[in-house]
């Protein structure tokens, strides 16, 4: 699986636009993004998964670039409870191995 | 409501007591994981099984054994359970169709060996 570059932590004011970077250079061309994030100890929680086009869901937004190598996840009104570490992985969608390979991830904060 | 469930949450033993956690989930998924969780380690793989009696190593199998008898469970055993195996143990099973391989965490298991 490619590795993931993220920024360590990041703030955001509550009821913001929460955009975080993750760059994934050597990803091939069945790699999926996914973005995962765990709240204090809690179990990991699925956000959003892509391969080229941008996604949405009700959670969040994943904005890919042209060329694959890096993306943003989109929290578009952070709330409290999104203090969290977001961690984005990129792995073979349903091939291969299940294992998921977090990083450090990106410790957001969101204060009031 | 789909969800993974760990038994106990959290555990206090000492060395060499034989321990299980268990894992249960509702969601009929093939593929079930365990992972430990230490500071600056981020989560690794012990264990995974494919399907009902098919499991294998992950990254950190030694001290663990897995069992998979049926669909729904996947205990994890500590034979002689050490120090060095105080961490935080999550199972996850995994939901797959189409580009979908998105891996269902339960809430966690705190463990400390004494």
């Amino acid at each position: 699986d490619a590795k993931t570059t993220q920024p360590t932590s990041m703030d955001c004011a509550e009821g913001r636009a929460a955009n975080l970077p993750c760059n994934h250079s050597t990803i091939s061309g069945n790699e999926y993004v996914y973005w995962y994030r765990q709240i204090h100890s809690q179990g990991p929680q699925y956000i959003i998964h892509g391969l080229k086009n941008n996604e949405t869901n009700e959670m969040a937004s994943l904005i890919i670039t042209e060329d694959r190598k890096s993306s943003t996840l989109i929290l578009p009104h952070a709330t409290l409870r999104d203090t969290a570490v977001y961690y984005c992985i990129v792995r073979v969608g349903i091939q291969g191995a299940q294992k998921l390979v977090f990083g450090q991830g990106t410790r957001l904060t969101i204060n009031p | 409501e789909a969800q993974v469930t760990q038994n106990p949450r959290y555990l206090i033993t000492v060395t060499g007591k034989k321990l299980t956690v268990t894992c249960s989930q509702n969601m009929n998924h093939e593929y079930m994981s365990w992972y430990r969780q230490d500071p600056g380690l981020g989560l690794r793989q012990i264990y995974y099984s494919m399907n009902v009696e098919v499991t294998d190593k992950g990254d950190v199998p030694e001290g663990y054994k897995v069992s998979r008898k049926e669909k729904r469970n996947f205990p994890l055993i500590l034979e002689s359970p050490s120090p060095n195996q105080t961490s935080l143990y999550f199972c996850a099973s995994v939901a797959r169709g189409g580009s979908r391989n998105t891996q269902y965490f339960g809430p966690g298991t705190r463990l400390t060996v004494l």
